[in-house]
């Protein structure tokens, strides 16, 4: 199976200061996804990667949110500035071809102030 | 646009009780696949299982099986004979055939008392 790591595994910040997420999958896997995922809700798409393009971007907030892929393989997730509603689990995830399956990250849990 | 609906928000059984989750999804596609997704406290997504939409052979995997009915869009999830160790949140989730996009149900909170 497919391995991702993503790192900090919790992170608290005051709102209105950046913060970052990354997310090393083990490479491979051309097709990368950042999810969000509210309290009490299922994850919800932010951006999909095809190796360093992002194809599908249409709900990242791009006023505060920017993701990058570099190489294709390892990736960073930031927001700047964060808000109160920021707060939330954001979930990593690769396309495994071979199995077609999603294998997620653990994620990072984001606690704004 | 492709949806998923999980009507049941949260349900409490106990051990040793067979319990089904329900999964009601959304397409205009011919082609398309189906997950479930467990969730435990811990916060991590693992995966259960796959179904693509050409084949609605129901599937079981030892206390685990599925039953996918295409006439009534319905992809619902048994276990039988729960364990205080299936208590998690369980996503459902749809990707159309040409999209590549995972859409997730809002999880049905499954408590297994013992």
């Amino acid at each position: 199976e497919a391995g991702v790591v993503q790192s900090p595994r919790y992170k608290i910040i005051e709102k209105k200061q950046p913060v970052a997420f990354w997310c090393n999958p083990i490479s491979g896997h051309n097709t990368l996804y950042w999810y969000r995922q509210n309290l009490g809700q299922g994850p919800e798409l932010l951006i999909r990667y095809e190796n360093e393009e992002a194809v599908d971007d249409s709900q990242l907030p791009k006023d505060r949110f920017s993701a990058e892929r570099l190489k294709g393989v390892d990736s960073t997730l930031k927001i700047q500035p964060a808000e109160l509603g920021d707060s939330a689990v954001y979930l990593c995830a690769i396309l495994d071809r071979v199995s077609e399956k999603l294998f997620f990250g653990s994620g990072t849990q984001l606690s704004v102030l | 646009a492709q949806k998923v609906t999980q009507a049941q928000t949260e349900i409490s059984v106990v051990e040793k009780e067979d319990v089904t989750l329900d999964c009601v999804y959304e397409t205009r596609d011919t082609t398309y696949y189906l997950f479930w997704y467990k969730q435990p406290p811990s916060g991590e997504l693992v995966f259960l299982i796959r179904r693509n939409s050409f084949d609605e052979q129901n599937e079981i995997s030892g206390r685990y099986s599925w039953n996918f009915q295409k006439s009534t869009s319905s992809f619902n999830f048994t276990i039988t004979a729960s364990q205080v160790v299936d208590s998690a949140v369980y996503f459902c989730a749809l990707i159309e055939g040409g999209s590549e996009k995972l859409v997730f149900g809002k999880g049905t909170k499954l408590t297994v008392n013992p």
